[in-house]
């Protein structure tokens, strides 16, 4: 079974630019996977930041951008604020109905 | 105003049954793919089900042949029947809607309900 892959942790400093990455145990990630992003705070729903790679979703400030690197997808967080410290999820698209979020990355800002 | 208000969770034994709902307002379930979404304790997300505009469904292979998702357009509720629980189907569980023709892009969520499969 194919797994999701994010870093666990990731830290960022105040102002600083942080990129956060989405990848496969087997394979690389493409735009055909349609990676999207979602960022949590405790007790909170998920909220959607980018989805199909690269397009915000509504009222995400431009410091949010998603792109492919490599073979992963990847979300850059540009001019960190003390409130980006969540928690950030990217989903794919496997096909045939099927969707798998990752395990998530812990974002510290300090 | 889009608002998504999931319901029916709690405490259930192993074997169990629950009927979770969403009720829905300022979107039209029948017209969009809308989803079951869900967090174990302390674990990240997971994806559960979908249900598609055309009535078609598909689900994580966790959760096949004892969850069934299903819509009532007349009420414009989403509902998640969970049969054969397991003590691993505890968590929150949010309902989602889906921006046409994006399955990875929820844009609507609920404020979840738990459900707790314990003896």
């Amino acid at each position: 079974q194919t797994v999701v892959t994010q870093e666990p942790s990731f830290s960022v400093s105040p102002g600083g630019t942080v990129t956060l990455t989405c990848g496969l145990s087997s394979g690389s990630v493409s735009t055909t996977y349609y990676p999207s992003w979602y960022q949590q705070t405790p007790g909170q729903a998920p909220r959607a930041l980018i989805y199909s790679t690269n397009i915000r979703s509504s009222g995400v400030p431009d410091r949010f951008s998603g792109s492919i690197l490599g073979n992963k997808a990847a979300l850059t967080i540009t001019g960190a604020q003390a409130d980006d410290e969540s928690d950030y999820y990217c989903v794919l698209y496997m096909g045939s109905g099927i969707s798998v979020f990752g395990g998530g990355t812990k974002l510290t800002v300090l | 105003e889009v608002q998504l208000v999931e319901s029916g969770g709690g405490l259930v034994q192993p074997g169990g049954s629950l009927r979770l709902s969403c009720a829905v307002s300022g979107i039209t379930v029948s017209s969009d793919y809308m989803s079951w979404v869900r967090q174990l304790p302390g674990k990240g997300l997971e994806w559960v089900s979908y249900i598609y505009a055309s009535g078609s469904t598909t689900y994580a292979d966790s959760v096949k042949g004892r969850f069934t998702i299903s819509r009532d357009n007349f009420k414009n509720t989403l509902f998640l029947q969970m049969n054969s629980l397991r003590t691993e189907d505890t968590g929150v569980y949010y309902c989602a809607r889906n921006r046409a023709g994006y399955n990875t892009y929820f844009d609507y969520w609920g404020q979840g309900t738990l459900v707790t499969v314990s003896s």
